[in-house]
């Protein structure tokens, strides 16, 4: 079984359109992530939460959105797509806030 | 936001051969982890460090957290062709809001 799944793996789409990636994990965390990796393949954090409560916002355009229906669950809706908005976003979870993170597999989104 | 400096860059080694890799930043951190991300796949942990001065070994790779709080090294012994990838440190800062920041990735070649 895959411990933190998310998707698409791939999407490609045009500016100005709005999407959505989603992300499970089946390990009973409580804490999920969403991280995006740039093309020098630097990562950096976008948002988590906890128990449903957003508590990170690393000064994400408000375009970005995640929306958590469960403990299990954490998706991440993006409005009105940019150029810049192309790269690869990898949901993560952890037991205990940031501590030792388990990532998915990545989407790698481009926008055209 | 945060980044860690890690060195080299990228590595070029023979099978068998044993590496070494570093990661540095300016702030303290409480918490060292150190992820591998292979080719179109998420960043795997490989080790968990909590203490300074600490060293923990998974296999044939030994980790280590600085004393200084400022640093952490990764060894891996008699490399084999699987170890290709980029290799990750993180480091967890508990003033604030919590936040994992990565550092810059070290790129591993394996020559058969």
């Amino acid at each position: 079984d895959t411990a933190v799944s998310q998707t698409p793996k791939y999407l490609v789409t045009q500016m100005g359109n709005d999407k959505s990636i989603k992300c499970e994990q089946n390990l009973g965390h409580d804490t999920m992530y969403w991280y995006k990796q740039d093309s020098k393949k630097f990562l950096k954090i976008m948002f988590s939460y906890n128990n449903k409560e957003l508590i990170i916002n690393e000064t994400v355009p408000n375009r970005f959105s995640p929306k958590s229906p469960d403990k299990a669950h954490l998706n991440l809706h993006i409005n009105s797509l940019e150029l810049g908005d192309s790269a690869v976003y990898f949901c993560a979870s952890s037991q205990v806030l940031t501590t030792e993170q388990y990532f998915g597999p990545g989407t790698r989104l481009t926008v055209t | 936001g945060q980044q860690l400096n890690q060195s080299p860059q990228s590595m070029f080694i023979q099978e068998g051969e044993d590496v070494s890799m570093n990661c540095t930043s300016s702030s303290i951190f409480n918490t060292w982890l150190w992820y591998k991300q292979d080719p179109g796949e998420g960043p795997v942990l490989l080790i968990a460090l909590y203490k300074a001065g600490e060293l923990t070994s998974n296999g044939r790779l030994t980790a280590q957290f600085g004393i200084t709080r400022k640093d952490s090294f990764l060894n891996i012994s008699a490399s084999i062709p699987s170890d290709v990838g980029i290799y990750f440190c993180a480091g967890l800062d508990q003033t604030g809001a919590n936040n994992l920041f990565f550092g810059t990735g070290t790129r591993l070649t394996v020559i058969p």
